[in-house]
């Protein structure tokens, strides 16, 4: 059975840092990976979207990257800021189903 | 852009009470998935449809229905509301392989309380 693990579940750092969000997973099986944010009560925003073939994503100052082999993948957010503060989610998308399977999340603060 | 609009943002309903959630697409995606977020227990899966008139259940399904009837519309029914279904509600629309990646797009969330 696929396990999702986010680690660590919140993040406190210094604006302008760079810094990286881990997304483990059990199962190397899988169709795609793809990392949300949400902001308090809101809904999830897609960040990036990395298919099983791909190495990595890019968007803006963040860039995701994924290795099948390990069960791992990584969230790398640039010079960070206080806008970037939210809660990070990965989901990973079995071969065979329609259903995601959901990190907890990590909780990132930037501070001022 | 891609746009997944949830009709309600807060509602406020009695025990007992018939409730209706809606959720429309303009993707023309044939996915759609209905969620509920409670604190420490993350997103759990209520139904999803992947067709017009089809629907699956999830890992939560219980006292809970869905409707499509139409391929941008997917409802959540909650038949006699109680208190344990206060959560947040989410849906999802996701295309298929042949449309295009299979990326996953949320509406803004239905926070329901039942009093």
């Amino acid at each position: 059975k696929q396990e999702v693990t986010q680690i660590p579940a919140a993040l406190s750092v210094p604006e302008g840092e760079n810094l990286v969000l881990n997304c483990s997973f059990t199962d190397s099986a899988i169709y795609n990976l793809q990392w949300f944010r949400q902001d308090p009560g809101k809904g999830l925003t897609s960040l990036l979207l990395i298919q099983s073939s791909q190495r990595e994503q890019t968007s803006g100052r963040l860039n995701a990257s994924l290795d099948k082999s390990s069960g791992r993948s990584t969230l790398y957010i640039a010079a960070s800021q206080p806008g970037d503060s939210a809660t990070y989610l990965c989901a990973v998308l079995m071969d065979s189903n329609y259903q995601l399977i959901w990190g907890a999340g990590t909780k990132l603060i930037i501070k001022p | 852009d891609v746009k997944v609009t949830q009709s309600s943002r807060y509602l406020v309903k009695r025990t007992g009470e018939k409730v209706f959630l809606e959720c429309v697409q303009d993707m023309d995606h044939e996915n759609m998935f209905w969620y509920r977020q409670d604190p420490g227990l993350g997103l759990r899966l209520i139904y999803f449809s992947y067709d017009v008139k089809m629907k699956e259940k999830g890992d939560i399904p219980e006292g809970y229905s869905v409707s499509r009837e139409k391929k941008e519309r997917f409802s959540l029914i909650l038949e006699s509301a109680s208190t344990n279904q206060t959560s947040m509600y989410l849906c999802a629309s996701k295309g298929n392989w042949v449309q295009n990646t299979g990326e996953l797009f949320f509406g803004e969330g239905s926070r329901l309380t039942v009093l």
